[in-house]
């Protein structure tokens, strides 16, 4: 089955700085990838995600990455802001499956 | 917050009770699904629905059950045959079962075991 590692598991950037968090995964049918964003306390929410036929996608300061050939895709946050701290995690599905998570990025942004 | 409704939102339990945490959607979405997420790690998929009448275990069903006699309703039962159920649990839908897409995610039950 689909397994997705995450790195780093915590990120620490000075606010305006940009973080990229990096997710592999080894299932070569996957090919939906999205980034959900789950602030303390709250629920995960859809922050960005991509599908195999596609290299990149942006969504103002977010940005997703995909890589097919090597397996991984990067989610990069540019000009970061205190609110986008957060855990962030990635996920890997081939068609019609279920998600499989990854672990989990904690971001910290300081001011 | 619409659209999908976890409840109770703190839940404490005695060792050896069954309790049934609550998740109901009004997204008409066919698909359901129950995640256990502890600290430090992701989400892990307890059992999921892809219509009614219809379900499957996930990863971790060990100690679970689930329901689902409605489309709106997913209700998930924490047994005593759970050896570790102190967890954060959540409930999604999504859309249809055949391409998962988005996931929405219910507020989240926290469920302590005293």
């Amino acid at each position: 089955g689909e397994n997705v590692e995450q790195h780093p598991s915590t990120l620490s950037v000075q606010e305006g700085d940009s973080a990229v968090i990096k997710c592999t995964y080894s299932d070569s049918a996957s090919n939906y990838f999205p980034w959900y964003k789950q602030e303390l306390g709250k629920r995960p929410q859809l922050i960005i995600d991509i599908r195999s036929n596609v290299g990149e996608k942006k969504d103002q300061r977010i940005a997703v990455t995909l890589n097919k050939t090597a397996k991984h895709f990067s989610l990069h946050i540019t000009e970061t802001q205190p609110e986008d701290s957060a855990v962030y995690f990635c996920a890997a599905s081939p068609y019609g499956q279920n998600f499989v998570f990854g672990p989990g990025t904690r971001l910290s942004v300081l001011p | 917050d619409g659209g999908i409704t976890q409840s109770p939102k703190y839940l404490f339990r005695k060792e050896g009770q069954n309790v049934t945490l609550s998740c109901e959607q009004n997204l008409n979405h066919d698909a359901m699904y129950w995640y256990r997420q502890d600290p430090g790690q992701g989400l892990r998929l307890i059992y999921y629905s892809q219509i009614v009448n219809d379900f499957q275990k996930g990863d971790i069903a060990e100690g679970y059950s689930v329901s689902r006699e409605k489309k709106e309703s997913f209700p998930l039962t924490v047994t005593s045959a759970q050896k570790n159920p102190t967890a954060f649990y959540l409930c999604a839908s999504s859309p249809t079962s055949g391409n998962r897409g988005e996931q929405f995610f219910g507020p989240g039950t926290r469920l302590t075991v005293l």
